[in-house]
């Protein structure tokens, strides 16, 4: 039961066009939106967030988008650059019963970026 | 350049065999994230403790994982007996923060094959 959906696993788009990677959620108790970006054989890393009172966030190139109402947020980049070719991974923050918060995470979708 | 690390990189190991993955997060945080990553699954948190004490370990297979903190500089995750189902990629990931969504230091995790 993926509660995070990732539904494309790659995209590959052309070198200073935009790219929009999605994901749609299905638990409306979450309340906090990562993007996390990964090169072959390293962990990933901390791209960008927001919190599910606001609808956008926007650092440099990048911008994440949220639709509270379609449970579906997007990551745009823009220009693409070569060095953004990576897996890119959509998580979502949820507070367990247990109390402890946790991220759940999206399958990922594979960027190439073509020169 | 603080980094999480992750002992081994790559291991192979025969069925009913006992595998154990060593992680060493960044100096100070103290907040530490076992995660696993398939094709199937993404990436799936399985455990996480904060000041050494274990907070939720709701993902992990109890029957055959452990996760200890023995000191602050050392995580550790046993399987014991290892299977093939349990073939994946293994990332800690440490925190300096008191929720999952400050952001979170990823290793470059233990690729672990079963045979």
């Amino acid at each position: 039961d993926q509660q995070v959906k990732q539904n494309s696993p790659s995209l590959s788009v052309q070198e200073g066009r935009i790219s929009i990677l999605n994901c749609d959620y299905t638990n409306s108790m979450f309340d906090y939106f990562l993007w996390y970006k990964k090169y072959p054989a390293e962990g990933p890393t901390f791209l960008i967030s927001i919190s599910s009172i606001k609808d956008k966030n926007e650092d440099g190139r990048f911008t994440v988008f949220l639709n509270k109402s379609a449970k579906h947020l997007s990551l745009h980049i823009v220009p693409s650059q070569p060095g953004d070719s990576a897996v890119y991974f959509c998580a979502a923050s949820v507070t367990t019963q247990g109390g402890s918060e946790k991220l759940v995470f999206g399958k990922g979708t594979k960027l190439t970026v073509n020169p | 350049d603080a980094r999480v690390t992750q002992t081994p990189r790559h291991k192979v190991t025969e069925m009913g065999q006992e595998v154990t993955m060593r992680c060493q997060p960044i100096l100070g945080h103290n907040t530490v994230f076992w995660y696993r990553q398939t094709m199937m699954q993404g990436l799936e948190l399985l455990a996480y403790f904060r000041n050494r004490a274990p907070l939720d370990d709701s993902g992990m297979p109890k029957d055959r994982f452990s996760a200890e903190m023995p000191d602050a500089t050392l995580a550790t995750l046993k399987i014991q007996p290892s299977e093939p189902r349990d073939s994946a990629v293994y990332f800690c990931a440490s925190g300096l923060g008191y929720t999952s969504t400050d952001t979170q230091y990823f290793g470059p995790g233990t690729r672990l094959t079963v045979l």
